[in-house]
């Protein structure tokens, strides 16, 4: 059984960057069939997919974050990592990382999610 | 981008009842990339439907998904208490860039 399991600071100041980290375990990182994904979710609103990576490197991102975002793998603690950089309040959000299947497109396991909050 | 549409925002019903809820993207989506989600009060959302009509493992028959084009509907049989939540619907497009509809919350009415 695939878990993905979140961790990182959970309160951020302005300006700064937000930093998570998402483990895998039941499974490799590297085995080539999924994407791994970053999801967010600002309280009592909707989702936003933030991106994703694939084992070997190659990232998309979400158009509206992209300039702030950078998602990065660690095949070797089968982990994966996102970088929001100059964040604001309107960056508080549950954070959460998922997996895709490749060419499927639709996220099969999460991880229970993170609350981050931008505050001074 | 595609923009995907959910209706009603919120559906009060009873146990037992149908659920109904509509998905409509601003432009046509690939059957293929079209899945609908279910999630409840602190919880991370759980995979009902993917294709536009496969059930995800272990999703009750009652769960069922149809649609094409720009209409996607996700059916709820018969309502049971633990099916009161509230639904999104995904879908992934060009770019790549994948999207959420902003949801259909179900209540006990």
């Amino acid at each position: 059984q695939v878990q993905l399991q979140e961790s990182g600071p959970g309160l951020v100041k302005p300006s700064q960057t937000l930093s998570l980290t998402c483990t895998v375990s039941g499974g490799s990182i590297s085995s080539g069939d999924y994407y791994w994904s970053w999801i967010r979710q600002p309280p009592g609103k909707g989702l936003e997919w933030i991106g994703y990576i694939y084992y070997s490197g190659s990232t998309y991102y979400n158009p509206s974050l992209k300039s702030r975002v950078t998602i990065s793998v660690d095949t070797s603690k089968n982990q994966f990592s996102l970088k929001l950089s100059s964040v604001t309040a309107a960056d508080t959000a549950v954070y959460y990382c998922a997996r895709d299947l490749v060419w499927e497109y639709y996220f099969d396991y999460w991880g229970q999610g993170t609350l981050v909050t931008v505050s001074s | 981008e595609i923009v995907l549409t959910q209706s009603p925002g919120t559906l009060s019903l009873s146990p037992g009842e149908r659920a109904t809820l509509s998905c409509r993207a601003s432009q046509s989506v690939s059957s293929s990339y079209l899945a609908w989600y279910q999630q409840k009060p602190g919880q991370a959302p759980r995979l009902l439907i993917y294709g536009a009509s496969s059930r995800a493992t272990g999703i009750p028959d009652r769960f069922s998904g149809s649609g094409s084009g720009t209409d996607f509907t996700l059916t709820i049989s018969r309502l049971e208490p633990e099916d009161f939540a509230v639904y999104y619907c995904q879908q992934y497009g060009s770019s790549p860039t994948l999207t959420f509809g902003g949801g259909t919350k179900v209540e006990i009415k």
